[in-house]
């Protein structure tokens, strides 16, 4: 079952503009983190924010998470089309040593 | 960075045949993971590893699945026999620590196609 999803299948925006992609999760966690897999790669981390903090910055990136509402978001500005991928969020199962995937979301840059 | 080596990056096998993914993982982590990624879906946990031993094993991870490192040489997943719902991209994982609260460096993916 998926304990973590993203909020958007896709997403579009051209080069330059700002986007924010939503999660939202079902369980208690000590960590949610930010990936990104480009076309034909694995995925990359970008952004891990553990349970007592708020907010996490990486560059243009900025996560935020909310324990009370149980979600999150990550902040891309000034977006290039290098940035165009699937976005996932993940959390850690609790009791267990993996990283649960969300569904993703598809992010366009378009020039 | 580090990174995790995952070979081939393609296979094209017959149903019914064995396989074998290999993965290197990134030096001196302790915990290993394989995913399976069927074309633009969600990315699927199977199985963890540690200590020589699996600590957990999703659905998804069948009978016909079995991992192992032998003598901290790479880190394989192997199918037999395979069949023809095994197509899909598998991509292995490290991590220094469990995956909670660290980073999990993911291999490139092996795409294996069943035919």
């Amino acid at each position: 079952s998926q304990l973590a999803e993203e909020n958007s299948w896709a997403l579009s925006v051209h080069e330059g503009e700002s986007v924010t992609v939503n999660c939202s999760y079902k369980t208690s966690i000590t960590a949610l983190q930010w990936y990104r897999q480009k076309s034909g790669k694995g995925p990359a981390q970008l952004i891990l924010i553990r349970s007592n903090e708020r907010e996490k910055r990486n560059g243009r990136l900025r996560a935020t998470l909310d324990t009370s509402s149980q979600s999150s978001s990550l902040s891309i500005t000034a977006t290039r089309c290098e940035d165009t991928a699937v976005y996932f969020c993940a959390t850690d199962a609790p009791n267990a040593y993996k990283v649960i995937f969300g569904k993703g979301t598809h992010l366009h840059v378009l020039p | 960075g580090p990174k995790v080596l995952q070979i081939p990056s393609h296979q094209i096998i017959d149903m019914g045949q064995m396989v074998t993914l290999n993965c290197d993982p990134v030096s001196n982590h302790l915990y290993f993971y394989w995913y399976k990624q069927i074309l633009g879906q969600q990315m699927e946990f199977l199985v963890n590893f540690y200590n020589g031993k699996v600590m957990e094993k999703s659905k998804l991870f069948k009978d016909q699945f079995s991992v192992e490192r032998p003598d901290g040489s790479y880190f394989t997943l192997k199918i037999q026999p395979t069949a023809l719902e095994d197509s899909a991209v598998y991509f292995c994982a490290s991590s220094g620590q469990g995956a909670r609260n660290t980073e999990v460096f993911f291999g490139k993916g092996t795409r294996l196609t069943v035919v």
